[in-house]
């Protein structure tokens, strides 16, 4: 099956720093990549929808210039969290989008997820 | 707006059956998934309707409701490594829709 791989897997970080989170997909070239953030005990909010060569689409209320968003190549999309803050703290999980032949649907795989703390 | 509610937890015990249902409002919505989501890990796929009717994989089951905006997730013979969360997802233009999920929790 599809294998979406993120990396760091945790990381820790000073407030007013940046922190790159990658995701990349190891078998397969994925046009979409999706970033979710999820809190404790929550679900999973759909930030931007990421798509190669071109801009982001980010959610309502998730800041584009905060959550930078690069899709440089059909296997790899990059999340840089910039001017970190305590309440960015959260496990970031990237999904790669595959298209069913023939039926007009996409499945999703889920990297493992990248748990970010800011102190 | 879209929108999918599911109980926040249900706890059962081993060998039992359990029902986690989910309802939703939206409009051109695409299909409802379920993802299994265990401590400090990525969800995992676990099945997908996108027609109505009953899907049946293994010890789970997905039915999903078009007419009544309505889903469930069955889990048969419940083991202890069941515990977890469990997510419906709403597919709308390509992207997931995630409800709130339910924390299943198996007693022996």
């Amino acid at each position: 099956g599809a294998v979406v791989s993120q990396h760091p897997s945790w990381v820790i970080c000073k407030s007013g720093t940046s922190v790159k989170i990658e995701c990349r997909s190891l078998d397969f070239q994925a046009t979409t990549m999706f970033w979710y953030r999820q809190f404790p005990k929550q679900s999973l909010m759909l930030m931007a929808t990421s798509n190669e060569g071109s801009k982001a689409t980010y959610e309502q209320g998730v800041e584009k210039d905060k959550f930078l968003i690069n899709h440089a190549s059909l296997t790899l999309s990059t999340l840089t969290v910039t001017s970190a803050h305590p309440e960015d703290s959260s496990f970031y999980i990237c999904s790669a989008r595959v298209p069913l032949p023939g039926q007009g649907v996409y499945e999703q795989y889920f990297g493992p997820g990248t748990r970010l703390t800011v102190t | 707006g879209q929108s999918l509610e599911q109980p926040s937890e249900v706890t059962a015990v081993e060998g039992a059956i359990v029902q986690i249902n989910c309802t939703y409002q939206t409009s051109g919505f695409y299909g409802l998934s379920w993802y299994q989501q265990h401590d400090g890990g990525a969800p995992t796929f676990l099945s997908y309707n996108a027609l109505d009717g009953l899907e049946e994989t293994g010890r789970f089951s997905s039915f999903l409701s078009r007419s009544d905006s309505y889903g469930y997730l069955l889990l048969q013979e419940l083991q202890m490594k069941d515990s977890a969360s469990y997510f419906c997802a709403g597919a709308q233009g390509g992207k997931l829709i995630f409800g709130q999920g339910t924390e299943l929790s198996v007693k022996p």
